[in-house]
C-alpha cells in the first residue's frame, strides 16, 4: 500500500493569486494523478502527473492554469493559477501502479477562493 | 454523459435497514472498482470485481459485476451509521487512469 499526505490541507485565497499544492507518497508509485471535487460531487480528473516531463491533461484543463510537476516518483505538485471562485474545489492527488493496480487517495486540499 | 451513471444519488435510511446501490454503462469493462469516501478524507479502495457474474462479500456489503460487465451492484445489509459516506464507482481506461461515477451519498441514521 501508498500513504499519501498533501499540504496544505486547507487555504482561502484572494482571486487572482495562485497556489501551489504539494503531494508527497512514501513509496514509489508508476503514476500519480490530480482530482479536483466540488463540495458534495464526485471526482473528476485534472491531469496525469508525469515524471521528468508535461503532464498529460483531461478535457477542459490546461497546462496555463493548472502547472503539474513531477520531478521524481514520489513528489507533484498542482498549481492553480491565477484563481477565481469557481476554483473554490476539493483537489485530491493519487498514487498507483499503473492499469488495473490499486489507487491510493490523499486527503485532499480544501480550497476557498474569495 | 457519464461513462458510468449510479443511482440513487442520495440515500437517507435508518439503522438496520439493507440498501442496493447502482452502478451501470453502456460499455464493457474489464474490471470496475468501488470506493467510499468519508468526509475530509480521499476515497478509500473497497473491492475490485473482475470476472462477469462475480460476487464478492466484504462483512455486511455484497458486490456484483453483472454478467455482461457494463453494470454493478453494491448491497448493504444491516446499515449502521459508520456505513455513512460517499460510495464511488471506478472503471480505468486507457493511460491507466481512472474514471469515478457521480457518486452516491448515503446517510444512516441511528
Amino acid at each position: 500500500s501508498a500513504v499519501i499526505s498533501q499540504k496544505p490541507s486547507r487555504d482561502i485565497c484572494q482571486r487572482g493569486t495562485s497556489l501551489t499544492i504539494q503531494c508527497q507518497v512514501d513509496s514509489q508509485v508508476t503514476m500519480m494523478f490530480w482530482y479536483r471535487q466540488q463540495p458534495g460531487q464526485s471526482l473528476t480528473l485534472i491531469a496525469t502527473a508525469n515524471q521528468g516531463s508535461e503532464a498529460t491533461y483531461e478535457s477542459g484543463f490546461v497546462i496555463d492554469k493548472f502547472p503539474i510537476s513531477r520531478p521524481n516518483l514520489t513528489f507533484s505538485t498542482l498549481t492553480v493559477s491565477n484563481m477565481s471562485p469557481e476554483d473554490s474545489s476539493i483537489y485530491l492527488c493519487s498514487g498507483g501502479g499503473g492499469e488495473g493496480g490499486t489507487q491510493y487517495f490523499g486527503p485532499g486540499t480544501r480550497l476557498l477562493v474569495l | 454523459t457519464q461513462l458510468l451513471e449510479q443511482s440513487p444519488q442520495f440515500l437517507s435510511i435508518q439503522e438496520g435497514e439493507n440498501l442496493t446501490v447502482y452502478c451501470n454503462s453502456s460499455s464493457v469493462f474489464s474490471s470496475l472498482q468501488w470506493y467510499r469516501q468519508e468526509p475530509g478524507e480521499g476515497p478509500v479502495l473497497l473491492v475490485t470485481v473482475v470476472t462477469g457474474g462475480e460476487v464478492k462479500k466484504l462483512k455486511r456489503l455484497t458486490f456484483q459485476f453483472g454478467d455482461a460487465r457494463k453494470d454493478s451492484s453494491l448491497h448493504i445489509t444491516a446499515a449502521q451509521p459508520g456505513d455513512t459516506g460517499l460510495y464511488l464507482c471506478a472503471v480505468n481506461t486507457g493511460g491507466f487512469k481512472t474514471i469515478f461515477g457521480a457518486g452516491t451519498r448515503l446517510f444512516v441514521k441511528a
